[in-house]
């Protein structure tokens, strides 16, 4: 698991409310990442980060910020959190800081947006 | 725009049998491919990777071939075994932040 954790878990929430997810590393990479996942599309990227207050944005980015204030804690929000944003998503750390690194993921958090 | 997909959403295998898993990429300027397995209820596992200056290249019990001149992936699980049914994604690093873009994935299932 590389030292990943995600919380929370599994969350229910309604349209229209905030949402933050949690991504927590206990290795010190530089690298973090937000994917989604939704069947028929694979993983898709939403954020991602090369290091503290360093963030840029993927290919479904719309509706979510990052915040990164420390290496180890990679922070995803929802502002006002809609039906189409229900899915799993999913942290990876790199553990490369060149190109080609490898990703790997952390557990997954399963969001349901009401 | 650029994308990475697979021929085969489903794959049924039988138990000890060899698996071919492929996938094909758009992407001429991508230099790192990876392969990754997803089993119920968890997050992508690491399996084996690959750069564009290597066409083979062999892990325990897999190989991943690369063929640059029809921008196609393959992923070869020897004997498989119940325990090597998941979904398996392949995907492709062609910027920079190491980001990766994902196919869709392919269902391998192993049979008794």
């Amino acid at each position: 698991d590389a030292g990943i954790t995600q919380s929370p878990r599994h969350k229910v929430t309604e349209t229209g409310t905030p949402v933050t997810l949690r991504c927590h590393q206990t290795e010190n990479h530089r690298y973090m990442y937000w994917y989604r996942q939704d069947p028929g599309h694979g993983l898709r990227l939403i954020h991602y980060s090369y290091g503290v207050k360093d963030t840029d944005k993927g290919e479904v980015s719309d509706g979510y910020s990052v915040s990164r204030s420390k290496t180890e804690d990679f922070l995803l929000t929802l502002e006002s959190a809609t039906s189409s944003q229900t899915s799993v998503y999913f942290c990876a750390i790199s553990v490369s800081s060149g190109r080609g690194g490898e990703q790997f993921f952390g557990p997954g958090t399963r969001l349901t947006v009401l | 725009g650029e994308s990475v997909g697979l021929h085969l959403p489903t794959l049924s295998v039988q138990e000890g049998d060899n698996s071919i898993i492929n996938c094909a990429y758009s992407n001429s300027a991508s230099d790192y491919f990876i392969w990754y397995k997803q089993e119920s209820g968890k997050g992508p596992q690491f399996i084996i990777d690959i750069r564009s200056n290597m066409d083979k290249r062999q892990g325990q019990r897999v190989t991943v071939l690369l063929n640059k001149t029809v921008k196609h992936l393959s992923l070869q699980i020897a004997a498989t075994q119940p325990g090597d049914s998941a979904v398996y994604f392949c995907a492709e690093n062609s910027g920079g932040g190491n980001k990766l873009t994902f196919g869709t994935g392919t269902q391998l299932k192993v049979e008794l």
